[in-house]
C-alpha cells in the first residue's frame, strides 16, 4: 500500500515569498490533515479537511497561510507571504474511515521542510 | 487548557538497559491517548491508541500504560534500532477531532 506522498521534501526561500506544498494522501482516506512541526517541538493542526470540506481550520493563520482539497483527494498548502518564523517542517497525514483500524492511527508523510531566510 | 508534558526530553540507554518514558495530561474529557514514534527526517508513525486507566497494549519491546494523569511507555531491552524520538499526543472534549501532541522524548540507544 502506498503511503502519504508529498513534495517538494526541501524548500529555501527568502522571506516575503511564497511557497507550495502537495500532498497525496493513501487512497480511500477520507480525512486530511495538514501539521506543521517547529524543531524541537511536536507536530501542530493547521487544517484538517474531511473529503473536500474543512472541519477545522482554527489554526491556521489565515493572513498568509491556505489550503484546498479539490476533488477530495491531493491537497495543497500554501504560505505567502513567508515569514521567518513559518521555518519548520510540513507534514501531512492522512487516517482511514471510522471502523478501519486503531482511532487515533494517523498516516504521515515524510514532511516538507521549509528554511525562509 | 488542555497540556501534554513529556519527560524527559532526552534520554539515553545502554542496548539493554529498560526505562520508561513519561506523558503527564491535563485535559477535560479524555477522549484517547495516542503513542508515536519520530525517526529523523521521517513523519510520526502510530505506535498505540489507550482510552481508560488501567489500560495498557504491547509491541514488541514496547508496552504503553494509562492512569487518569499519565501514560508510561515502557521499552524493554531496547536496541539501537529502538533510538527515536516518542511522541505522545492527546484528543478531549476541548480538543474535539484535533490531536494535541507534546513535545516528545529523544531516546538514544548505544550499543
Amino acid at each position: 500500500e502506498a503511503g502519504v506522498a508529498q513534495s517538494p521534501r526541501y524548500k529555501i526561500i527568502e522571506k516575503r515569498q511564497s511557497v507550495a506544498f502537495w500532498c497525496n494522501p493513501i487512497s480511500g482516506h477520507a480525512t486530511l490533515y495538514w501539521y506543521q512541526q517547529i524543531l524541537g517541538q511536536g507536530p501542530k493542526l493547521l487544517i484538517q479537511f474531511q473529503n473536500n470540506g474543512v472541519v477545522d481550520d482554527s489554526q491556521l493563520p489565515k493572513d498568509r497561510f491556505s489550503a484546498e482539497r479539490l476533488k477530495g483527494v491531493d491537497s495543497t498548502l500554501k504560505i505567502q507571504p513567508a515569514k521567518l518564523e513559518d521555518s519548520a517542517v510540513y507534514l501531512c497525514a492522512s487516517s482511514p474511515p471510522a471502523g478501519q483500524g486503531p482511532s487515533g492511527e494517523l498516516f504521515f508523510g515524510e514532511g516538507s521542510r521549509l528554511t525562509v531566510l | 487548557e488542555d497540556q501534554v508534558t513529556q519527560s524527559p526530553e532526552a534520554l539515553r540507554l545502554q542496548e539493554g538497559e529498560s526505562s520508561s518514558l513519561n506523558c503527564s495530561y491535563t485535559v477535560s474529557g479524555l477522549r484517547g491517548l495516542f503513542w508515536y514514534r519520530q525517526d529523523p527526517g521521517k513523519g510520526p508513525e502510530f505506535l498505540f491508541t489507550l482510552y481508560s486507566a488501567g489500560e495498557e497494549k504491547e509491541k514488541e519491546r514496547l508496552k504503553a500504560t494509562l492512569t487518569k494523569k499519565e501514560s508510561f511507555l515502557h521499552i524493554t531491552a531496547p536496541k539501537p534500532e529502538d533510538s527515536a524520538t516518542y511522541l505522545c499526543a492527546v484528543r478531549s472534549t476541548n480538543t474535539g477531532n484535533q490531536f494535541y501532541f507534546g513535545t516528545g522524548t529523544s531516546l538514544t540507544v548505544i550499543p
